[in-house]
């Protein structure tokens, strides 16, 4: 069984930049959400895609998109991208909606805005 | 508004036994997470309460009440290994947002 993959690993991007990170979703699993973490902080949630719509959004702009593929593998798109960007983006796969399912978490991606 | 409150670090010796608390502030409270997540690392799923009461699952147990707003993480037998940080999630709303705490850095000494 195939874990969950994030790609790429490290990304850096200046200013004004647009981005989108990739997760591959973990075998027979239909929801994929998406993180953010800080440094030293807890992940905070950006969306959450069940069978390919977004179903929960966390307080992000809406320069922050996603979508969900049919084979449940999902992208995060960030455009217009700014300093606070910085970060660790998680993403994590479940059977079912996330909150009342175990969810697998990728490795994360690094993003450094300068 | 949603919050959720937990220490910032706790220390503890090799083999002993300890808790870390989490409570929160919701409405619409659907359950309670526990994740760990080693420096450089991906969180891995602990345990989930959505009822009060206490779930054990090997050396670590996690506890609800849900009228006290508060629940906690067991760790029992200590091992070096279990040096991480540890984090309470809570479900709040039919949204399905899962709202994270800052975490708690668990130290171990020998």
């Amino acid at each position: 069984e195939t874990g969950v993959t994030q790609s790429p690993t490290h990304l850096i991007k200046t200013r004004g930049q647009q981005v989108t990170l990739r997760c591959s979703s973990q075998s027979g699993h239909n929801t994929v959400s998406w993180y953010q973490q800080a440094l030293g902080q807890g992940p905070q949630f950006i969306f959450q895609y069940y069978r390919e719509e977004e179903n929960g959004r966390g307080n992000f702009p809406p320069r922050f998109s996603g979508l969900q593929f049919p084979n449940y593998s999902s992208e995060l798109n960030v455009n217009a991208l700014e300093l606070d960007d910085s970060a660790l983006y998680l993403c994590a796969s479940s059977k079912g909606l996330a909150g009342d399912n175990e969810q697998f978490f990728g490795p994360g991606t690094r993003l450094t805005v300068l | 508004g949603q919050s959720l409150e937990q220490p910032s670090e706790v220390t503890a010796v090799e083999g002993a036994i300890v808790q870390i608390n989490c409570t929160y502030q919701t409405s619409g409270f659907y359950g309670l997470s526990w994740y760990q997540q080693h420096d450089g690392g991906a969180p891995t799923f602990l345990s989930y309460n959505g009822l009060d009461g206490l779930e054990e699952t090997g050396r670590f147990s996690s506890f609800l009440s849900r009228s006290d707003s508060y629940g906690y993480l067991l760790l029992q037998e200590l091992q070096m290994k279990d040096s991480a940080s540890y984090f309470c999630a809570v479900r709040f709303d039919s949204n399905y947002q899962l709202i994270w705490g800052a975490g708690t850095k668990l130290i171990i000494k020998p």
